[in-house]
């Protein structure tokens, strides 16, 4: 059974940093890209990021290109995203997905973590 | 980047109706279309992908058609567990983008 659970969320002050963290089990993580996808509250779903099986390649929302790093470690089955100067408008719930194959390419979410909220306010 | 135009916003339909959600894509994006389900507090779900094809474990009440820029999701006969907000997504190039949702509610 695939599992993806997502920590490292909380309250930050705006300007601050933060990294989440998605724990997978139940595949072979390094076969499949991962994505983190955002849902401000109330709000409909906003794609982040996605990397590669190989971490080869990255992909970047506008939005957050920049602040934001993608990553995963593919011996501890963990995917990750840094989140550095946060705004008001990055609070959201953040999910991480698993995506249907290894290139990030022509993919769509196949599973979803039940996500973490990051609040950034003073 | 590719917009995604939901229609309709909301929607209130009963146990047994057929209903239709669209969505547009601002220019064509072949078939490489997912639709997902989303209940209240919870994950989104995967239902189809390729505009048309069903994720595994979901009911065949759902279906999906559609290619270039217009898109349908129908589920032939609401269930109660339907009640919920569904949205689409284009998975044709970067940036990822989805359509601004659908909420189903209970008429």
């Amino acid at each position: 059974e695939v599992q993806l659970v997502e920590s490292g969320g909380g309250l930050v002050q705006p300007g601050g940093s933060l990294r989440l963290s998605c724990a997978a089990s139940g595949f072979t993580f390094s076969n499949y890209a991962m994505s983190w996808v955002r849902q401000a509250p109330g709000k409909g779903l906003e794609w982040v990021s996605t990397i590669s099986g190989s971490s080869g390649d990255t992909y970047y929302a506008d939005s957050v290109k920049g602040r934001f790093t993608i990553s995963r470690d593919n011996s501890r089955n963990t995917l990750y995203l840094q989140m550095n100067s946060l705004r008001a408008e990055d609070t959201a719930v953040f999910y991480c997905a698993k995506e249907v194959s290894s290139s990030g390419y022509y993919t769509y979410f196949d599973f979803w973590g039940q996500g973490t909220l990051v609040t950034v306010s003073s | 980047d590719i917009q995604m135009t939901q229609s309709p916003s909301s929607l209130s339909a009963s146990v047994g109706d057929r209903v239709t959600i669209t969505c547009r894509a601002s220019q064509s994006i072949s078939s490489w279309l997912a639709w997902y389900q989303q209940k209240p507090e919870k994950a989104p779900t995967s239902l189809i992908f390729g505009a048309s094809a069903l994720q595994t474990g979901v009911p065949s009440r759902f279906s999906g058609s559609g290619s270039g820029t217009d898109f349908t999701l129908t589920i032939s006969s609401l269930q109660p567990e339907d009640f919920a907000t569904y949205y689409c997504q284009q998975y044709s190039s970067y940036p990822y983008t989805f359509g601004q949702g659908t909420k189903l509610e209970i008429k």
